[in-house]
């Protein structure tokens, strides 16, 4: 069975500040990782996804992830944060061959003036 | 850029009316998918189909749910007899294949209000 964990169901940081969003995943097989962005009233977009090249991701807006096999871990982070950063983040995994995507019950981030 | 597109945006109805839940995929897409979000709980998958057939479901896919590609470009989800619990937005996603890399592209939901 695949499933994440997602610390943090609210956080806050100041414009400019470092994002940092965590995830913990659980998975018997190697894992494809994902983190998801939701903006209000809009659909999930992708921000990067791990699949078992480079440990470090780059996505989209300034947002990286680093896989850390040791940790079963796969952080969001952005050196400074931007008032238009502010949405519901997702991570989520697929592994295994199944074809669903699990999702962590999200993080809102809330940016700060 | 293409998107998913998902039809109505709300749907309001009442405990025991079917409901169809609409979407468009992306066009040269082959995989489709269904997920769905209780108001603050985590996304769940529903279901998944490929080649008209369903090629994966979740325990929470039950014989009151089906899906079907009616033509060339939609894809629906019914809920035949709604209940309370089925409260929830609801996800269409679509991707060009099923390898585990291949991503999910996902439409902006229908919020599903059962009275």
């Amino acid at each position: 069975a695949q499933s994440v964990t997602q610390l943090g169901s609210h956080v806050s940081v100041s414009e400019g500040a470092l994002v940092l969003l965590r995830c913990n995943y659980s998975s018997s097989v190697p894992p494809y990782l994902f983190w998801y962005v939701q903006y209000p009233n809009q659909g999930l977009q992708l921000l990067l996804k791990y699949t078992s090249a480079a440990t470090l991701v780059k996505g989209i807006n300034g947002f990286e992830a680093e896989f850390k096999k040791s940790e079963t871990s796969f952080h969001l982070t952005k050196p400074s944060a931007h008032m238009s950063d502010a949405a519901e983040y997702f991570c989520a995994v697929k592994a295994g061959g199944y074809q669903k995507v699990t999702f962590g019950i999200g993080t809102k981030l809330q940016v700060i003036p | 850029e293409p998107e998913v597109t998902q039809t109505p945006s709300h749907q309001v109805t009442q405990m025991g009316q079917e409901v169809i839940l609409r979407c468009v995929p992306i066009s040269n897409h082959l995989y489709f998918y269904w997920y769905r979000q209780i108001l603050g709980q985590k996304v769940e998958f529903l279901v998944s189909f490929y080649n008209n057939e369903i090629s994966e479901k979740s325990e929470i896919f039950d014989d009151q749910f089906s899906v079907e590609r009616p033509d060339g470009s939609n894809f629906t989800l019914k809920i035949r007899s709604t209940k309370l619990e089925d409260s929830a937005m609801y996800f269409c996603a679509s991707s060009d294949g099923l390898a585990l890399n291949n991503e999910q592209f996902f439409g902006p939901g229908t919020r599903l209000t059962v009275l």
